[in-house]
């Protein structure tokens, strides 16, 4: 089966204060991982696509990276804007979206 | 990106009565899903709207009580049906934004609570 985990659950950041959420997957044919924000009450915004390990893309303050097993959205110097809950999810051989619980990032001027 | 609009945005209902949510995209499509998000959960797939047949049912929902209706490329609905506290969620309509192995696009949402 398959499963997306990720992890911390919460991440409270100070203003400028980088960090790293990750998003650890088993799939049976990884046909693409994807990274979302949601805002509460809102759907969720598409941000990255990453197809093979050693990809990497970035916008703005967020850089995703791909390996064989995991995932990382690295936010640097974020501003207060950055806060909102990250989602990971991945598609797999039947084509599916499975995601993960997601990581809410507080960041605090 | 596909634009897509929920209708209603949020919604109170009685236990007991059904609700029925639209998703309208501005292009056509061939796949429409609908997902459920429980108040402090992720997104889990309820089922894969066809146009031209039947839904396709993930695991754990049945028609019965998640019928949906799919008359063109653009337009799909969900109905939630006898509902209970426990249908309390925020439902989302999703579409694949140029393939099934692409990215895919949310609407806004619908926030439902049942009384």
């Amino acid at each position: 089966e398959d499963q997306v985990t990720q992890s911390p659950e919460a991440l409270r950041l100070q203003e400028g204060e980088s960090s790293s959420l990750n998003c650890s997957y088993t799939v049976s044919g990884l046909r693409g991982l994807f990274w979302y924000r949601q805002d509460p009450g809102k759907g969720p915004e598409f941000l990255f696509t990453l197809y093979s390990a050693g990809e990497e893309k970035e916008k703005e303050r967020l850089k995703a990276t791909l390996t064989k097993k995991e995932s990382f959205l690295h936010i640097t110097a974020p501003k207060p804007e950055d806060s909102a809950t990250y989602l990971c999810a991945v598609r797999a051989y039947d084509y599916k979206l499975s995601f993960g619980a997601g990581t809410t990032v507080t960041v605090r001027a | 990106s596909a634009v897509i609009s929920q209708k209603p945005s949020r919604d109170i209902c009685q236990r007991g009565t059904s609700l029925t949510i639209q998703c309208q995209v501005d292009s056509q499509v061939t796949m429409m899903f609908w997902y459920r998000q429980q108040p402090g959960q992720s997104l889990t797939l309820i089922a894969t709207a066809n146009q031209g047949s039947e839904a396709t049912y993930e695991s754990g929902f049945v028609i019965d009580k998640f019928p949906i209706s799919r008359p063109n490329l653009t337009f799909s609905t969900l109905t939630v049906s006898n509902m209970s506290p426990e249908d309390s969620s925020i439902y989302l309509c999703s579409v694949d934004s140029r393939g099934s192995n692409t990215e895919a696009f949310f609407g806004q949402g619908t926030r439902l609570t049942v009384v």
